[in-house]
């Protein structure tokens, strides 16, 4: 069970738009800034978003981020096929001391 | 660029110890903190553990404290977790990831292409 939820699976057709949520407390996401990671088939982890809301550079603007309260979203438009991947959120937990993932959410594009 | 090359994964049998190394090049290794992170097959991302650029602070995953120890070596640029009592749970891909170190709060950026771990008899 982890600490973030995060929806299991999402899906959207191509060129539209989708949003993964994940959800804490205020001992992580509520007080504490929010990465998001994309993990293509067989490939490590990429990092997509920081600081909630921030992309590393070579990252396209079809990436977004945002962070309310104990929650945050991910967003995605113009969805590729190339899109489809594994996305997780993470943050660091101040009960915890240590860094946090969401379970994971698998992006179809259908 | 930023480039972490793991290694030392392989098959262990349970309660044995291994050591994984993480050879980071491309930057200034001695000045960025780096995490270990876990993928079990078939499963999601399990943060292990952080270390401080001077390896002032060390922080564990509750599933590996007391078992697993993180160190770095910044004279040789290699990062390191050594892993006893190794359990069939330990089983997973094992990544290396850089710490941008920024004000904001820890995070791992970069990663490396990862080393599997196989605990089994």
């Amino acid at each position: 069970q982890s600490v973030l939820t995060q929806p299991p699976s999402v899906s959207a057709a191509p060129r539209q738009k989708v949003t993964i949520s994940c959800s804490g407390d205020s001992f992580n996401i509520g007080n504490n800034y929010v990465s998001w990671y994309q993990q293509l088939p067989g490939t490590a982890p990429k990092l997509l978003i920081y600081d909630n809301n921030k992309r590393p550079s070579g990252i396209p603007d079809r990436f977004s981020g945002s962070k309310s309260g104990t929650s945050a979203t991910l967003g995605i438009t113009g969805l590729q096929t190339g899109d489809e991947a594994d996305y997780y959120c993470g943050t660091w937990d101040s009960s915890l001391s240590g860094w946090v993932f969401g379970g994971g959410t698998k992006l179809t594009v259908l | 660029q930023v480039q972490l090359v793991e290694s030392g994964g392989g098959v262990i049998q349970p309660g044995r110890s291994l050591r994984l190394s993480c050879e980071a090049s491309g930057f200034i290794f001695s000045s960025y903190g780096m995490h270990w992170v876990r993928q079990a097959p078939g499963k999601g991302l399990e943060w292990v553990a952080i270390i401080w650029f001077d390896g002032s602070k060390k922080y564990y995953a509750d599933s590996v404290k007391g078992r697993f120890t993180i160190s770095r070596d910044n004279s040789k640029n290699t990062l390191f977790l050594l892993m006893t009592r190794l359990r069939a749970e330990d089983t997973a891909v094992y990544y290396c990831a850089r710490d941008p170190g920024y004000s904001s709060g820890p995070f791992p950026g970069n990663w490396g292409q990862g080393t599997l771990v196989t605990v089994s008899s």
